[in-house]
């Protein structure tokens, strides 16, 4: 049971390429997220699948696309990247566990924009 | 817009002491709250949940929630070195579905 798994886990890119992040789950976890964390901003939600078949936007989602290929996997994809996009990114997944819902991190991508 | 919001630290205190961490929350309407911790380089790890008023603890840990205050902490007992990490505050609303709201974390750091 290896939970989230990220890949790549460090790139860089040029301003203008593009690449897609990868996750995956195989904890049979229905959501799934996207975050980014910057220096001094915190956790910020970039989107998220409630199931699988739907997406939605969250805080941050201007430059990137995602997508929800089946239960388990879940892409991020910058089309052309910024060096705004500098960043370390997570993925999570979640299950309704009694009253709550806990979320499960992956180990992050660390994307560097030149 | 969701705020949250804790004090960023760092928070120094020597072993065997009692760290307290603080949070508050703008959005009346959370029902679910959070904290995570994080080490530097890693992801973060929940620790604790809280869903009602009062107190509940697990271990060296207890996590205090006052919903008319808007008010929700951590306080580790015993705080050690290994607990030097950024503890992450986070809230959810109970209505349909709804996402987490992170707060930007608290730097601990415990000297031996």
């Amino acid at each position: 049971n290896a939970g989230v798994t990220q890949t790549p886990k460090f790139q860089v890119l040029k301003t203008g390429q593009s690449m897609t992040l990868q996750c995956a789950q195989d904890m049979n976890h229905n959501s799934m997220y996207w975050y980014r964390q910057d220096p001094g901003m915190g956790l910020r939600l970039i989107y998220y699948s409630a199931s699988e078949g739907t997406t939605d936007k969250g805080e941050v989602p201007n430059g990137y696309n995602v997508s929800r290929l089946n239960k388990r996997e879940f892409s991020l994809r910058l089309e052309s990247a910024a060096p705004s996009q500098t960043s370390v990114y997570f993925c999570a997944s979640s299950i309704r566990q009694g009253a709550g819902e806990t979320q499960y991190f992956g180990p992050g991508t660390r994307l560097l924009v030149l | 817009q969701k705020e949250v919001e804790q004090n960023s630290g760092p928070l120094s205190v020597p072993e065997g002491a009692i760290a307290s961490l603080n949070c508050t929350y703008s959005d009346r309407v959370s029902q679910s709250f959070f904290w995570y911790r994080q080490y530097s380089g890693k992801s973060p790890e929940l620790i604790m949940s809280i869903y009602s008023n009062g107190d509940k603890e697990d271990g060296r840990f207890t996590a205090q929630l006052n919903k008319a205050s808007q008010y929700v902490s951590l306080l580790i007992r015993d705080s050690q070195p290994s607990d030097s990490a950024t503890y992450l505050c986070a809230v959810k609303e109970d209505s349909g579905y709804s996402t987490l709201t992170f707060g930007k974390g608290t730097m601990l750091l415990v000297s031996p």
